[in-house]
């Protein structure tokens, strides 16, 4: 099945400063979306990303599906963007998930 | 009004009881999975429905049963539980074709 890598797998970081955020996945993708889970364990849509650019607010995502990865970029870092960010990548019917990057954001 | 809707929120029950965990989506959509997070937070389909009917069903023991009474809802029923079983549990939906899938707020199933 397809494989999906996410880098880093742990992020420190001082509240303002940026990041970037990297899935890379094996094989042609369909679909993928970033989600960002919070302390409290709630899965939340950052964004539905296929291919190109999004930006919303402080975050913005970038695909190129035809090398196979995604960019996530937070800017300006807040305390409340801890937590795990995790792409899926979805073929043939079926999703896959990275094991995710975990974000903490000191005050 | 939440568009993914897990119920219970959290579960703690003894090994070798049978338990079940409801979903259901108000979105209208064709397509409804759950999901098993471990502990390590790593998040791997258990099973896909397209319209009440088993689509994807991922190596999942024979003690898991979904059941989807219409494509609103599907609940995941498990038979003699097992402390391995002990993760969160989350149920998701989206359209048919390449769309975004959206997630209920997961089941913390704790087996003793």
């Amino acid at each position: 099945g397809i494989q999906v890598e996410q880098s880093p797998p742990d992020l420190i970081l001082q509240e303002g400063a940026n990041s970037t955020l990297r899935c890379n996945f094996s094989d042609s993708v369909n679909n993928l979306q970033w989600f960002h889970q919070n302390p409290w364990g709630q899965l939340i849509n950052l964004f539905y990303i296929p291919s190109g650019t999004k930006q919303n607010g402080r975050l913005s995502a970038t695909t190129v599906a035809t090398e196979r990865y995604s960019l996530l970029y937070i800017s300006s870092s807040q305390t409340t963007d801890s937590g795990v960010y995790f792409c899926a990548v979805y073929s043939a019917g079926k999703s896959t998930f990275g094991d995710g990057t975990t974000l903490t954001v000191k005050p | 009004d939440t568009a993914v809707s897990q119920t219970p929120k959290y579960l703690v029950t003894q090994m070798g009881n049978d338990k079940s965990i409801k979903c259901e989506q108000n979105l209208g959509h064709d397509t409804m999975y759950w999901y098993k997070q471990d502990s390590k937070k790593f998040l791997k389909i258990m099973f896909s429905y397209n319209n009440k009917e088993l689509i994807i069903n991922e190596t999942v023991p024979n003690r898991f049963s979904p059941k989807s009474p219409d494509k609103a809802h599907l609940n995941l029923h498990i038979n003699s539980l097992e402390l391995g079983d002990s993760a969160v549990y989350f149920c998701a939906s989206r359209t048919r074709g390449n769309t975004e899938a959206f997630f209920g707020q997961g089941t913390r199933l704790t087996v003793v």
